[in-house]
């Protein structure tokens, strides 16, 4: 089945720092979306891709569909410390109604 | 518009007995999909709804059901609960239509099964 291996796995950085992690598939994906969760929440979208090529942001956060349409990343500046949270990469499986395959998540440490 | 919503937010039950838990999706979404995380094996499918019919399935024993209703709200039932169930149930709402198939979440379901 499809998997998606995202990296890196954890990241400690100090406030004002930029951060970037990726996903990459073993598969083509149509969609691309980026979620963080918080302790005891669920998953709230950051930032949805539909096109390869896509780059879009939303405030300090960027995200890009890759080319090859089996990768994407996503770029946080100037850190602060409520970015704290594990961020997941997550794509539909392919004609599989309803379902998204998670990546494995980044846990953000921010140091104030 | 209101978000995803889900009750009970938090729930304890022993081993054997059964649970519903319910979801409302956002307004005017007709896909309702359920997914189980646990911290050895992350968001894992349960199984997704769309006009009351079960589209999609994931790799999880018949001991998990659901349902929807015609307003779209879902059910998850887990019957004979075991130790391992113990998770934080999500649900998430999509339009189910238009191959974009975006979905936003609601905030959780924390199950503890002793």
């Amino acid at each position: 089945g499809q998997q998606l291996n995202q990296s890196p796995q954890s990241m400690f950085i100090q406030e004002g720092e930029d951060v970037s992690m990726n996903c990459t598939s073993s598969s083509i994906f149509n969609t691309w979306l980026w979620y963080k969760q918080e302790p005891g929440e669920g998953p709230v979208l950051l930032i949805a891709l539909y096109k390869a090529g896509e780059l879009t942001s939303n405030g300090r956060l960027t995200a890009q569909f890759g080319i090859t349409r089996k990768d994407s990343f996503l770029n946080i500046s100037a850190s602060i410390p409520s970015d704290v949270g594990i961020y997941f990469c997550a794509g539909p499986g392919g004609t599989s109604y309803g379902k998204l395959t998670f990546g494995q998540g980044t846990i953000l440490t921010v140091h104030p | 518009k209101a978000g995803v919503t889900q009750t009970p937010r938090y729930l304890i039950k022993t081993r054997g007995q059964q649970v519903t838990l319910s979801c409302s999706p956002i307004s005017g979404h007709r896909s309702v999909s359920w997914y189980q995380q646990t911290p050895g094996q992350g968001l894992q499918f349960l199984f997704e709804y769309f006009s009351e019919t079960q589209r999609n399935k994931g790799n999880f024993p018949g001991r998990f059901s659901g349902r929807q209703f015609s307003n779209s709200r879902s059910e998850m039932n887990v019957s004979t609960l075991e130790l391992g169930d113990s998770a934080l149930y999500l649900c998430a709402s999509s339009l189910g239509t238009g191959g974009q198939e975006t979905q936003y979440f609601g905030p959780g379901t924390r199950l503890l099964v002793l």
